[in-house]
């Protein structure tokens, strides 16, 4: 099936700096990719998404940017709060797999004060 | 105060029970889901119910089952036949039938087998 492989598993940075969470996949027909923030102990909510015929899209700090041709799509985080500290969940529709919504594996961030 | 809520919150099983966690959603949304969360390996889909009375299976759905009887309800039951079902249990739901839109989650139930 459809693997969306997420990457990094862990990143830590200082406050104030950025924060790029990428994720690649094999599904050419895929075009919804939204990004998930899970808190500590919380649920996953909805932080930013963009469709197949947008490149970029920004949201105040945030941003995600997609490369349908290279098949990889990246979160960017600009100057980091320790309120973004959470686990971030990139997810793609796979048509492959009937539509389903395939989510990676999640990357934890830990920003530092 | 409009969502999706979850029961129970924790939850102990003995080996060999069959255990059912509830959902209901009061957001008139069609859609419904189950995810299953285990460290390091995502959010992995195990049933959805796109409209009442139907349901599909997702990736993992060997050892659950689900039933849709009400639009506003959607529960899931481990039964004794899955052989880890010691996880975090999400369930979400989404306005319309397809899977391009905004996923509201519930605040999930654990479930640890003894």
């Amino acid at each position: 099936g459809e693997n969306v492989e997420q990457h990094p598993s862990t990143l830590s940075v200082q406050e104030g700096d950025s924060a790029v969470i990428k994720c690649t996949y094999s599904d050419s027909a895929s075009n919804y990719f939204p990004w998930y923030k899970q808190e500590l102990g919380k649920r996953p909510q909805l932080i930013i998404d963009i469709r197949s015929n947008v490149g970029e899209k920004k949201d105040q700090r945030i941003a995600v940017t997609l490369n349908k041709t290279a098949k990889h799509f990246s979160l960017h985080i600009t100057e980091t709060q320790p309120e973004d500290s959470a686990v971030y969940f990139c997810a793609l529709t796979s048509y492959n797999q009937g539509g389903k919504l395939i989510f990676g594996q999640g990357t934890e961030l830990s920003v530092k004060p | 105060d409009g969502g999706i809520t979850q029961s129970p919150k924790y939850l102990f099983r003995k080996e060999g029970q069959n255990v059912t966690l509830s959902c209901e959603q009061n957001l008139n949304h069609d859609a419904m889901y189950w995810y299953r969360q285990d460290p390091g390996q995502g959010l992995r889909l195990i049933y959805y119910s796109q409209i009442v009375n139907d349901f599909q299976k997702g990736d993992i759905a060997e050892g659950y089952s689900v039933s849709r009887e009400k639009k506003e309800s959607f529960p899931l039951t481990v039964t004794s036949a899955q052989k880890n079902p010691t996880a975090f249990y999400l369930c979400a739901s989404m306005g319309q039938g397809s899977f391009t839109g905004e996923l509201f989650f519930g605040e999930g139930s654990r479930l640890t087998v003894l």
